[in-house]
């Protein structure tokens, strides 16, 4: 079964800073992976997904995340933070090729110090 | 867009008294799943619906049941609630692009 790793559940970066949020799943068949933001109080909303197209996606709010098949890993950059960029950040992967299953990480909180 | 809406938000409940959680979506898709959200353990699925009649298990559904009469509607139910069922709980659709699109949450506290 595919599993999710986000290393570190905290991270804290000074406003400007580049952000690096890492995941590593397990499976090595390429999956479908996504990233989703939750901002406090709310529910989860995507960032970016990955679907065997391009391995370097882009998303919304200035993040993009590269796919490397050989590091089974799809780490989650912002060149700049900014402080509405605190909230908690889930990797998720895709169980096989399909939508239907998708196994989400435990999550990194993400602190933007001024 | 897409959107999810769940109630109540926030729910505070004894032991053993039944309770429910409305679920519904403004649109037309198949997809709907339940999540529970635990610290340091991320999203778990608790149930889907593929559509309307149609449900199945996810990866912690003990405690729980779910119902899809209709399309626009998935409810979580849970019989007798226990503390360990204390949680944040998400309802969820999927499209057919594989983004999925969450509602605002319910915090039920189990006491």
């Amino acid at each position: 079964a595919q599993s999710v790793t986000q290393l570190g559940s905290h991270v804290s970066v000074s406003e400007g800073a580049l952000v690096l949020l890492r995941c590593n799943y397990s499976s090595s068949v390429p999956p479908y992976l996504f990233w989703y933001v939750q901002y406090p109080n709310q529910g989860l909303q995507l960032l970016l997904k990955y679907t065997s197209a391009a391995t370097l996606v882009k998303g919304i709010n200035g993040f993009e995340a590269e796919f490397k098949k050989s590091e089974t890993s799809f780490h989650l950059t912002k060149p700049s933070a900014h402080m509405s960029d605190a909230a908690e950040y889930f990797c998720a992967v895709s169980e096989g090729t399909s939508y239907d299953k998708v196994i989400f990480g435990p999550g990194t909180s993400l602190s933007v110090i001024p | 867009e897409a959107q999810v809406t769940q109630n109540p938000r926030y729910l505070i409940t004894v032991t053993g008294k039944k309770l429910t959680v409305t679920c519904s979506q403004n649109m037309n898709h198949e997809y709907m799943s339940w999540y529970r959200q635990d610290p340091g353990l991320g999203l778990r699925q608790i149930y889907y619906s593929m559509n309307v009649e149609v449900t199945d298990k996810g990866d912690v559904p003990e405690g729980y049941k779910v119902s899809r009469k209709e399309k626009r509607n998935f409810p979580l139910i849970l019989e007798s609630p226990s503390p360990n069922q204390t949680s944040l709980y998400f309802c969820a659709i999927l499209t057919s692009g594989g983004t999925q699109y969450f509602g605002p949450g319910t915090r039920l506290t189990v006491l």
